[in-house]
This record gives structure tokens, sequence and C-alpha cells, in this order.
């Protein structure tokens, strides 16, 4: 069964940092890019970042620029989103997504993990 | 950024009626825009890909059209399983975008 399994969501003071995680199995991971998705509670679907098979293209949302990174291992076939200087409007469910694509971004995202809450608040 | 908005916003159906959402995005995308359906407290699912492709195993009444700036979801003989948020998203250009999302509900 393709799966991907989110992790490391939690309550967060703003301003410090957090590390997401996504686990995936039942599919090839380094044949797919894969992409962080949030959705604040109540609210609509937001696309954070994304990487290729290889690491070599890297995007992100002018919103988390300069505060998230995201890598993967496919040793290890997980995917972090390394996240710092966290703020009030972060808050969201992050989605781990699977692009369709071969590869390289710019697919539909066909596979959605449960997701992982973070909530930043004093 | 690629700007991509739905209409309507809500829209309310009788069962077995024929359900039409439209995406209009802010430049042209090609047929890189998708479809998704998301239900209360699950997961988006993939419905339509690049435009017109049927993802596996989605019922044969979801279908998609356009190309360019324009598209649409059709949903035909709308069933009660059917109620959810649907949302279009454009792989064309980066940051990747969503739209708004449309809530169908079933009277």
């Amino acid at each position: 069964e393709v799966q991907l399994v989110e992790s490391g969501g939690g309550l967060v003071q703003p301003g410090r940092s957090l590390r997401l995680s996504c686990a995936a199995s039942g599919f090839t991971f380094d044949d797919h890019a894969i992409h962080w998705v949030r959705q604040a509670p109540g609210k609509g679907l937001e696309w954070v970042s994304g990487i290729s098979w290889n690491s070599a293209s890297i995007g992100y949302a002018d919103s988390v620029k300069g505060r998230f990174t995201i890598y993967r291992d496919n040793a290890k076939n997980t995917l972090h989103l390394q996240m710092h200087s966290l703020r009030a409007e972060d808050m969201a469910l992050y989605y781990c997504v699977k692009d369709s694509s071969s590869g390289s971004l710019g697919g539909a995202f066909d596979i959605w993990g449960q997701g992982t809450m973070v909530t930043v608040s004093s | 950024e690629i700007v991509l908005t739905q209409s309507p916003d809500f829209q309310s159906v009788t069962p077995k009626e024929e359900v039409t959402i439209t995406c209009r995005a802010s430049q042209s995308i090609g047929s890189s825009l998708h479809w998704y359906q998301q239900k209360p407290d699950q997961s988006p699912k993939l419905l339509i890909k690049y435009a017109s492709q049927s993802f596996s195993g989605v019922p044969s009444r979801f279908s998609g059209s356009g190309s360019g700036t324009d598209f649409t979801l059709t949903i035909n003989s709308l069933e009660a399983e059917d109620a959810a948020t649907y949302y279009c998203h454009q792989s064309s250009s980066l940051p990747w975008t969503f739209g708004q999302g449309t809530k169908v509900e079933i009277k």
C-alpha cells in the first residue's frame, strides 16, 4: 500500500523551531518529487515546499522562504521540513504529498498523508 | 504568482443533479491544472490531473475540461457521498497554487 506518514507536529512558541518528518512506503521513493502542503484550521490548501527526486530542484512559497528548509533522505525513504522562526500564521495541518510526475517537480499530487498538526502559540 | 479563482464558492445541489465548478487562472497554464476532493476531516484526494485525465479509481461521473486559463470540473448525477470541498491546483510555474475551494452541499 502506498503510504505517507507525517510526524513531528506539536505545540511550539512563536519564534521557535520544529522539524517535520514524512516516512514513505509502498512506492519507489526516489522516483518522485515530494511536497509539503498545509491547511490552516477552517481554511484552504496552501503549497509550502517541494523537492525533486535528487534534491536538485527545490521550491518554497514566499510565505516560508528563508525560514523553512526541505530535504530528503532517499536511503531512508524520508522527507523533512525544518521550520525556524515560527509564526502564528504557520499554524496548520501539514500534509506530505507525493508528486505524480517522474522525478521532477510539476505533477499532480496523487498521494496525501494524514497530516501532522503544528500549533504556534505562547 | 498564478492566482486561481474558483466559482462558485458554495453550491447546494439535489442528488442526481449535475454540478459544474470553474477555475480561472490569472495567466495561461496550459493543461497543468488538477482537481481534488476533500471531505470533512479527511485528506484531499486527486480526482482529475492535467485538466481532463481521470485519476485511477475515481468514479466516471467526475470529469474535467479546459486549457489555458479556463477549466471546469463536472460532476454528473451527483451522489450524497460527493458532499465535499473541491480545489483546483496549478503546477505550471512556481509557486504552485490552489484555488480557494468550492464547497458542495447536498440538499
